[in-house]
């Protein structure tokens, strides 16, 4: 079965650029996206189809998606932006989730 | 604005059956989207549980295909899960969420989630 790879944990200090990857085999023949998941809340969507920011969702968040590997970027990371994120994609007809990373900001 | 609530027991007995309805208001059902199911183990990562067209149409996940039945009645605007012989590992927090239909399936509304617990 599909598989998507992340990392366990992020780490970035205030005002600088986080990057979360996703791996996964020929990710980027198919479109991926990005929940971000704060403790105690539901699962909020930040990038669809690989780089599409919905509406709401701040400028600094921006997504790619190439080769074997998609990556979530946070610009200018704030300490709201601490939080589980989750890369997500469509295969053989599922839903198929990273295992999430942990995005720490200090 | 869309919304999604889910209901039902939140305590299940082991080997019985896991039953909760997702209501969805602000958007009719049959105006089109999938609607699906995805849990949350206390602590772990999010699980894709399976999907529904407005016309009955399924998408599910294999590995719980087999005790999986979802529903849908667009008379009352809901959608519904039904896990059957449930065990401890399908204590979790369960989310109904609103599917694009195409691209990476992405899920934009969600509701806020309920915890069922499978203890006797």
């Amino acid at each position: 079965s599909y598989e998507l790879t992340q990392p366990p944990s992020v780490s970035v200090s205030p005002g600088q650029t986080a990057s979360i990857t996703c791996s996964g085999d020929k990710l980027g023949d198919t479109y991926a996206c990005w929940y971000q998941q704060k403790p105690g809340q539901s699962p909020v969507l930040v990038i669809s189809q690989d780089s599409r920011r919905p509406s709401g969702i701040p400028e600094r968040f921006s997504g790619s998606n190439s080769g074997n590997t998609a990556t979530l970027t946070i610009s200018g990371t704030q300490a709201m932006d601490e939080a589980d994120y989750y890369c997500q994609a469509w295969d053989s007809s599922t839903v198929i989730f990273g295992g999430g990373t942990k995005l720490t900001v200090l | 604005q869309v919304q999604l609530q889910e209901s039902g027991p939140g305590l299940v007995k082991p080997s019985e059956t896991l039953s909760l309805i997702c209501t969805v208001s602000g958007f009719s059902i049959s105006s089109g989207y999938y609607w699906g199911w995805i849990r949350q183990p206390p602590g772990k990562g999010l699980e894709w549980i399976g999907n529904i067209y407005h016309s009955g149409s399924t998408y599910s996940n294999p590995s719980l295909k087999s005790r999986l039945t979802i529903s849908v009645d667009t008379s009352k605007n809901q959608f519904s899960l039904k896990l059957t012989s449930v065990t401890a590992a399908d204590t979790a927090v369960y989310y109904c969420a609103r599917h694009h239909t195409s691209g990476s399936y992405a899920l934009d509304y969600w509701g806020q989630g309920t915890l069922v617990t499978v203890s006797s």
